[in-house]
């Protein structure tokens, strides 16, 4: 049982470069949520999904898509990178309330 | 909008003095209250969800209660091994797919001193 896998682990892009950061949990859960996380800031949410074909926006979406076309996937697309989108990125799965997500070990992206 | 503050930001203890972290909240209507531990360079892990006023949840040297406004999270007699960041998030009870969300608060970095 892997949990939540991201990859790459660490990442670093030139500006206006677009990648995707991938996401794969096997616990068939249906809650899905994509963060980042800044010194100072803690974790801020940018998209979410409740099940597959049904995402939503968080706190701090621009710059960013996503889409779910299975339970198992949840992508998320940079589409021109800037400096300002340097942090680590953290993917995380739930069933729903009360058991919390359990989130992957993070991907470390870096744009120049 | 939900908002969450933990202090304090760091705590140096000694092994086996005993502490409390805080966590203050603002949410609507409170679905769930969580704790998590995150280790550097690793995702949160999960340790706790709190969901009324007067609960409690123990884990080994944990306890996390819950009031109307805040939550802290007591730790006896820490160990090295208990060092880390400790995050406190919440969730709002909402009619849409936001009542998933979590909003979390900045952590406390605890280090515990053999």
């Amino acid at each position: 049982n892997a949990g939540v896998t991201q990859t790459p682990k660490f990442q670093v892009l030139k500006t206006g470069q677009s990648m995707t950061l991938q996401c794969a949990q096997d616990m068939n859960h249906e809650y899905m949520s994509w963060y980042r996380q800044d010194p100072g800031m803690g974790l801020r949410l940018i998209h979410y999904s409740v099940g597959a074909g049904i995402t939503d926006q968080g706190e701090v979406p621009n710059g960013y898509n996503v889409s779910r076309s299975t339970t198992e996937d949840f992508p998320l697309r940079l589409l021109s990178a800037a400096p300002s989108q340097t942090s680590v990125y953290f993917c995380a799965s739930s069933p729903g309330t009360p058991r919390g997500y359990t989130f992957g070990s993070g991907t470390r992206l870096t744009v120049v | 909008e939900d908002q969450v503050t933990q202090s304090p930001e760091a705590l140096r203890l000694q092994e086996g003095e005993s502490s409390s972290l805080n966590c203050s909240y603002t949410v609507s209507g409170l679905r769930g209250l969580f704790w998590y531990r995150q280790d550097p360079g690793k995702g949160p892990e999960f340790l706790f969800t709190l969901y009324s006023a007067g609960e409690e949840k123990e884990k080994e040297r944990l306890k996390a209660t819950l009031t109307k406004k805040e939550s802290f999270l007591h730790i006896t007699a820490p160990k090295p091994e208990d060092s880390a960041t400790y995050l406190c998030a919440v969730q709002a009870d909402r009619w849409d797919f936001g009542n998933e969300k979590l909003t979390f608060g900045t952590g406390t970095r605890l280090t515990i001193i053999p």
